[in-house]
């Protein structure tokens, strides 16, 4: 079975601080793992994706992801925020067993203060 | 490029109204999903496809039914709607390998009142 769990449902930061998004996984199987952002009103983007070629992971718009095994996580981070990062950011899992569902964290709403 | 693309992208319906929303994607992927999206509850799998002619259960599928008679196309329906079906729908695609990241419509906003 797979999980995720994405702690803090709301993150502030101000503009120019580092984001952490934090998500912890739960699989009986090596995992692939997936960040998505969301902007209203808009489906979900791909940010990166972690596929156990490298545990650090660069995305798009300057965030990276590291994956921990011995931690189970997969946190999200960027070094300096920006206003146009506010947006809504999914943590996702599935499995390298073949199985072609994911398991999707109820998400983190990020705000960029000025 | 289109990508994944939904209609329609709002829809009020009243309670034991019937209604179908399309997926439709140009990517030439064997999945397909269908997820609604409620506040503080992230995505819940409604049904999903692995090829043409194929669908099967996800994690909520009562009152949705879903067909894929084209690879390119998902349909889901309601056929009774009830209020607690009130949400925003997103349908997916991906390419066959476990390790291919899902693509994302812009999603339907549904009302049922």
């Amino acid at each position: 079975a797979q999980s995720v769990t994405q702690l803090g449902s709301h993150v502030s930061v101000s503009e120019g601080a580092l984001v952490l998004l934090r998500c912890n996984y739960s699989s009986s199987v090596p995992p692939y793992l997936f960040w998505y952002v969301q902007y209203p009103n808009q489906g979900l983007q791909l940010l990166l994706k972690y596929t156990s070629a490298a545990t650090l992971v660069k995305g798009i718009n300057g965030f990276e992801a590291e994956f921990k095994k011995s931690e189970t996580s997969f946190h999200l981070t960027k070094p300096s925020a920006h206003m146009s990062d506010a947006a809504e950011y999914f943590c996702a899992v599935t499995g390298t067993s073949g199985t072609y569902k994911y398991i999707f964290g109820t998400g983190t709403r990020l705000k960029v203060l000025a | 490029n289109a990508g994944v693309t939904q209609t329609p992208k709002f829809r009020v319906l009243k309670t034991g109204q019937s209604m179908t929303l399309l997926c439709a994607q140009d990517m030439n992927h064997e999945y397909m999903y269908w997820y609604r999206q409620d506040p503080g509850m992230g995505l819940r799998l409604i049904h999903y496809s692995v090829g043409e002619g194929t669908t099967a259960k996800g994690e909520v599928p009562d009152g949705y039914n879903v067909s894929r008679l084209k690879k390119q196309n998902f349909l889901l329906g309601l056929e009774s709607a009830a209020p607690s079906q009130t949400s925003v729908y997103f349908c997916a695609s991906k390419q066959g390998s476990s390790n291919q990241p899902q693509h994302f419509g812009d999603g339907t906003r549904l009302s049922i009142l």
